[in-house]
């Protein structure tokens, strides 16, 4: 099993939107509707921010969501602020070695 | 409030052993799944090893199978990960994570970290 493909790092300045793509197979992304993705701040753990795809756990901004199609997972940002800078991982449900697999994390950067 | 507080990371020499320990609070830690999960320096988090909530079913990372042993005491609210012949490849910031469902961790512990060197 693979990592899940994220790009290293996105930039954007305060007020724009982004988006964090998430990369997998037909034996994570692709089969399943458990895709995750998680916010982490140095030194810090991470913090879940949607689950199944596109739900928000209660407390998160409604400016984070979350899409699929096909193989590729999809996290957007929008109205960008300085406190959403932050190392961002997505995750997905999968049969095989293990049960979860994660992504190589993406940098954010808000300008 | 949920609260998951782990300990027992430390310096340890290839070959040696550590015992890890996530304490829970704030919720019914019997019914859910618990996992461990590592990050190592500069990494992705990786999946290491779950338990059921009854501790009836318990799952490992292939390259941990037979060195590393989940377990937990209920009745403590406790989360348990014991670590033998550790490489240094298993270097990481070990988390305790609950499973809200299918693999997705809505409460992380602090980390602990664990360095294996001579």
């Amino acid at each position: 099993q693979s990592a899940l493909t994220q790009p290293a790092s996105v930039s954007g300045s305060p007020g724009q939107s982004i988006t964090i793509s998430c990369t997998g197979t037909s034996s994570d992304i692709g089969a399943y509707n458990h895709v995750s993705w998680y916010q982490q701040n140095p030194g810090r753990a991470p913090k879940l921010m949607i689950y199944d795809v596109t739900n928000r756990p209660s407390g998160v901004s409604t400016r984070f969501s979350g899409s699929k199609s096909g193989n590729t997972a999809s996290l957007t940002i929008s109205g960008l602020q300085a406190e959403d800078e932050a190392d961002y991982y997505c995750s997905s449900y999968t049969f095989g070695l293990s049960p979860a697999i994660f992504g190589g994390g993406t940098r954010l950067t808000v300008l | 409030e949920v609260q998951l507080v782990e300990s027992g990371g430390g310096l340890v020499q290839p070959g040696g052993s550590l015992r890890l320990s996530c304490a829970a609070s704030g919720f019914t830690f019997s019914i859910y799944w618990m996992d461990w999960v590592r990050q190592a320096p500069g990494k992705g988090p990786e999946w290491v090893a779950n338990i059921k909530g009854d501790g009836s079913e318990r799952y490992y990372l292939d390259s941990v199978k037979g060195r590393f042993t989940i377990s937990r005491d209920n009745a403590q609210n406790s989360l348990y990960l014991q670590m033998n012949n550790l490489r240094a490849e298993d270097t990481a910031v070990y988390y305790c994570a609950r499973d809200l469902s299918m693999e997705q961790f809505d409460y992380w512990g602090q980390g602990t970290l664990v360095y294996v060197s001579s």
